[in-house]
């Protein structure tokens, strides 16, 4: 069964701390996504990788960074965690395949930035 | 540039009565179309996909949706509601089936009612 996990259901941070989310799956796949998803938004998507240590932007960068040192791993960080980066974050991952893929989602991480 | 509109923050039925739910969108290129859904605190999880094969596509819960070229549209339906499928649902496209980035729609609430 595939599987896509986040290590944090709930967090809550202080404005300004630095904040670490991390996703791990376990399908081998080559894309991971984190989206951040707001009431009345959907789902918008922030960072994305295609491999290891590639990244690149997605439609709301501003205020976060990524990393994927390992296939299976892809972390979202906030640098300087503020109030309006209280959200749910969505962590995905899909096959680099030649059609068009599924994209496996965990089961999120509400933040709340006090 | 692709995008999605769900008609429709919030649809409401009675248990055992028709669900529709409607997606429009936009895109330059043919697209690829899904349908996934969200139950509480839970991730998402795909339904169906329309990969051009047919355009009538099946899913599972007994969810369909149908392709509609002419119309730009890609409606979710299911002939009689049931309890658990209250949730919410998302309508996503795709143009890309190398990074197999999707744009999400804002997502509708189904409220099934006794």
């Amino acid at each position: 069964d595939v599987k896509v996990t986040q290590s944090s259901r709930y967090l809550v941070k202080r404005t300004g701390e630095k904040v670490f989310l991390e996703c791990v799956q376990d399908m081998d796949h080559e894309n991971m996504f984190w989206y951040r998803q707001d009431p009345g938004l959907g789902l918008r998507l922030i960072y994305f990788s295609y491999d290891v240590k590639m990244k690149e932007k997605g439609d709301i960068p501003e205020g976060y960074s990524v990393s994927r040192e390992k296939k299976e791993r892809f972390s979202l960080i906030l640098e300087s965690a503020s109030t309006n980066q209280t959200s749910m974050y969505l962590c995905a991952s899909s096959l680099r395949g030649q059609g068009v893929e599924t994209q496996y989602f965990g089961p999120g991480t509400r933040l709340l930035v006090l | 540039a692709q995008s999605v509109t769900q008609l429709g923050s919030h649809v409401s039925v009675s248990e055992g009565a028709l669900v529709l739910l409607r997606c429009n969108y936009s895109s330059s290129v043919p697209p690829y179309l899904f349908w996934y859904v969200q139950y509480p605190n839970q991730g998402l999880q795909l339904l169906l996909k329309y990969t051009s094969a047919a355009t009538l596509v099946k899913g599972i819960n007994g969810f369909e949706a149908e392709f509609k070229k002419s119309e730009t549209s890609f409606h979710l339906t299911k002939p009689s509601a049931h309890m658990s499928d209250a949730a919410e649902y998302f309508c996503a496209v795709s143009e890309d089936t190398g990074f197999q980035k999707l744009v999400f729609g804002t997502g509708t609430r189904l409220l099934v009612s006794p």
